[in-house]
């Protein structure tokens, strides 16, 4: 069973670049047809999709968080990562990294990481 | 704000039933397949229905999920104090800004 595990600070000044990796195990991440997926979840419940990296290294962001987006990906580390740059107090949340199975007529993450906190301090 | 639509919070009594709806528009539900997540308190989301009104393996048949139009709905019977969770619809939207989205979330207490 795959299992994701998020990593990376838990402290980013605004302005700077917030910096996170999902090591994965128990699965590939070049595994045919999956797409790697970042999600966060603010304080107070919403939950928010930021974007995913495919197996095969295309990527889709949010619209909204676009322009301060970048996905990658290290086959060889079995992990993918988050790069959101120019922080500010409003990108405070917990990220989760998470699988989606590539269903073409929805999204379906059916593996999540625990979640980690990101505080963005001024 | 969400872009699909769900109640705060719903409540019963153990052993009865809830639903939970999940309303959206022609660009998200009324044309993708609908998840159902279910999260517990300080873990992460976890899946409970995908394509609508499947279940993955190991989750019980007392959940259940069905759509109609550009509307799902969640059904749980024979509620457990366990079942008390946030629950969480989720699509993809095919509109200008496509992407992945969600529901605001339901609180599910059970009395």
């Amino acid at each position: 069973q795959v299992q994701l595990q998020e990593s990376g600070p838990g402290l980013v000044k605004a302005s700077q670049t917030l910096s996170l990796t999902c090591n994965v195990s128990g699965g590939s991440i070049s595994s045919s047809g999956f797409y790697w997926n970042w999600i966060r979840q603010y304080p107070g419940k919403g939950l928010e999709w930021i974007g995913y990296i495919h197996h095969s290294g295309t990527t889709d962001y949010n619209a909204s968080l676009k322009s301060r987006i970048t996905m990658s990906k290290d086959t060889s580390k079995n992990q993918f990562t988050l790069k959101l740059s120019s922080v500010t107090a409003a990108d405070t949340a917990v990220y989760f990294c998470a699988r989606d199975r590539g269903s073409i007529t929805g999204t379906v993450f059916d593996s999540w990481g625990q979640g980690t906190l990101v505080t963005v301090s001024s | 704000q969400s872009v699909l639509t769900q109640p705060p919070s719903v409540s019963a009594a153990p052993g009865q039933k809830v639903t939970i709806s999940c309303s959206g528009s022609s660009s998200n539900i009324g044309n993708n397949d609908v998840s159902w997540y279910q999260q517990l308190p300080g873990a992460a989301p976890k899946l409970l229905i995908y394509e609508n009104d499947k279940r993955p393996s190991g989750i019980p048949d007392r959940f259940s999920g069905s759509k109609s139009g550009t509307s799902a709905t969640l059904g749980i019977t024979g509620l457990q104090t366990g079942d008390e969770a946030d629950y969480y619809c989720g699509t993809w939207d095919t509109s200008l800004n496509a992407g992945g989205v969600f529901g605001g979330g339901t609180k599910l207490t059970v009395l």
